[in-house]
């Protein structure tokens, strides 16, 4: 078990449908982070918020749209997703600092059918 | 540009020592860590180097020379559960980024 919380674990939608993914964590953790991972492939950076206000955004499409409701939440709404976006969804999180570790949930697994 | 280079795949037997490279080069350096995966699994911390020089956890120690761009992750005394992939990442800025993973499979 981690200690970031992601939910759900599995999630299979359609390329019309609407979902969100939720991460929590609640370690104090300022900094929060979205990564995307294909199979056999390093985790890509999505977003990062800092103090609940995004500061990173990768030229991710707007089909993902990321929301920080507060400090110990983070949720990614996701629309109108193509069958490339199937992929492991990690949230992680860390304390302010260049030299403070990630850490990372369990994951969701996305499936785009 | 980022670039992180690692070995795709490594083999070791049990009980053996078995050293992972990373090499980088990244605009802006704020540290090193390296993260094991277990395949289904979150990646968990391992180690953080942001000083040249060796870094000493357990069967675990790191390695760091900012001036060669490179780090190596050692493991002693390896068990089949060290069986993951190990994932090399530089902090530049606020952003994590990481290499493409070296897959390690233990063998008994």
């Amino acid at each position: 078990d981690t200690e970031v919380t992601q939910t759900p674990k599995h999630l299979v939608m359609g390329m019309t449908n609407k979902k969100s993914l939720k991460c929590e964590q609640h370690m104090g953790h300022r900094a929060m982070y979205w990564y995307k991972q294909k199979a056999k492939k390093p985790p890509e950076l999505m977003f990062v918020y800092s103090y609940e206000k995004l500061s990173i955004n990768e030229s991710v499409p707007s089909r993902f749209s990321p929301e920080c409701p507060n400090s110990s939440l983070l949720n990614l709404h996701l629309h109108a997703l193509q069958p490339e976006d199937s992929a492991l969804y990690l949230c992680a999180s860390s304390p302010e600092g260049s030299n403070q570790p990630q850490h990372f949930g369990d994951g969701t697994r996305l499936s785009i059918l | 540009g980022q670039n992180i280079d690692q070995p795709t795949e490594m083999t070791a037997t049990e009980g053996a020592i078995v050293q992972i490279n990373c090499t980088y080069q990244t605009s802006g350096f704020n540290g090193l860590f390296w993260y094991q995966q277990h395949a289904g699994e979150a990646p968990t911390f391992l180690s953080y180097n942001v000083l040249d020089g060796l870094e000493e956890k357990g069967r675990f120690s790191s390695f760091l020379s900012r001036s060669k761009g490179y780090s190596y992750l050692l493991l002693k005394e390896l068990q089949m559960k060290d069986s993951a992939s190990y994932l090399c990442a530089v902090r530049a800025g606020t952003a994590l980024i990481f290499g493409k993973g070296t897959t390690l499979s233990v063998s008994s």
